[in-house]
């Protein structure tokens, strides 16, 4: 079983939809929780962080983290076209372990 | 900003070629990672080195070394590239303190034919 398990999608939904990006994780020592985004030939660049559980909400983004259930969320409220990409989520105990990430189009 | 820089975009080499992908970043950061990135298997750690000189394995060492002679400078070297090598290879940086805030660089598409 993989330490973090991520639905690779394709994901394609049309703009203005709300997207739920989702994680499951079997290691009870992780304590920060971070979503990567990363564009078509770029490198992945941190998105949002949080640590413990709980949620953040940074403009149309939210996170959300349950430890009990070893479940995160990334929520993405009025999708546009601009929010295409992959997105990874990825998670710290000793090191860091990503998620094999989730290929999101938002359709004009 | 935090800039990580790859040498190369693209590149494409021969069986049994020693291959060398270098990594600079500019902002005096401790720790440096090499790792690859292939459809439906995400992010796979294949060396990081916390300090000049030092270097630990990763989760997918095998036919990769690595070389960090200066801070600023991490190098990946594939000593004899194989096809299954074939791979979009990614460079990362990150100081002390903040563990999760790791810059990633543009990647290198590594094709070995």
């Amino acid at each position: 079983q993989k330490e973090v398990e991520q639905d690779p999608g394709p994901l394609s939904v049309p703009e203005g939809a709300i997207v739920s990006l989702n994680c499951t994780y079997s290691n009870s020592a992780f304590q920060y929780f971070m979503w990567y985004r990363q564009y078509s030939r770029k490198g992945p660049e941190l998105l949002m962080y949080t640590y413990s559980s709980g949620n953040k909400e940074d403009g149309r983004f939210t996170a959300q983290v349950d430890k009990s259930s070893k479940y995160i969320s990334l929520f993405i409220r009025d999708s546009q076209p601009s929010d295409s990409a992959t997105y990874l989520c990825a998670m710290l105990a000793q090191k860091l372990v990503f998620g094999q990430g989730t290929r999101l189009t938002i359709n004009p | 900003d935090v800039k990580v820089t790859q040498s190369s975009r693209y590149l494409v080499k021969r069986t049994g070629e020693k291959v060398f992908l270098e990594c600079v970043q500019d902002m005096d950061h401790e720790n440096m990672f090499w790792y690859r990135q292939d459809p439906g298997l995400g992010l796979r750690l294949i060396y990081f080195s916390y300090d000049v000189k030092m270097k630990e394995k990763g989760d997918i060492p095998e036919g990769y070394s690595v070389s960090r002679e200066k801070k600023e400078r991490f190098s990946l070297i594939l000593e004899s590239a194989s096809t299954n090598q074939t791979s979009m290879y990614l460079c990362a940086s990150r100081g002390t303190g903040i563990a999760y805030e790791q810059y990633f660089g543009p990647g290198t598409r590594l094709t070995v034919t």
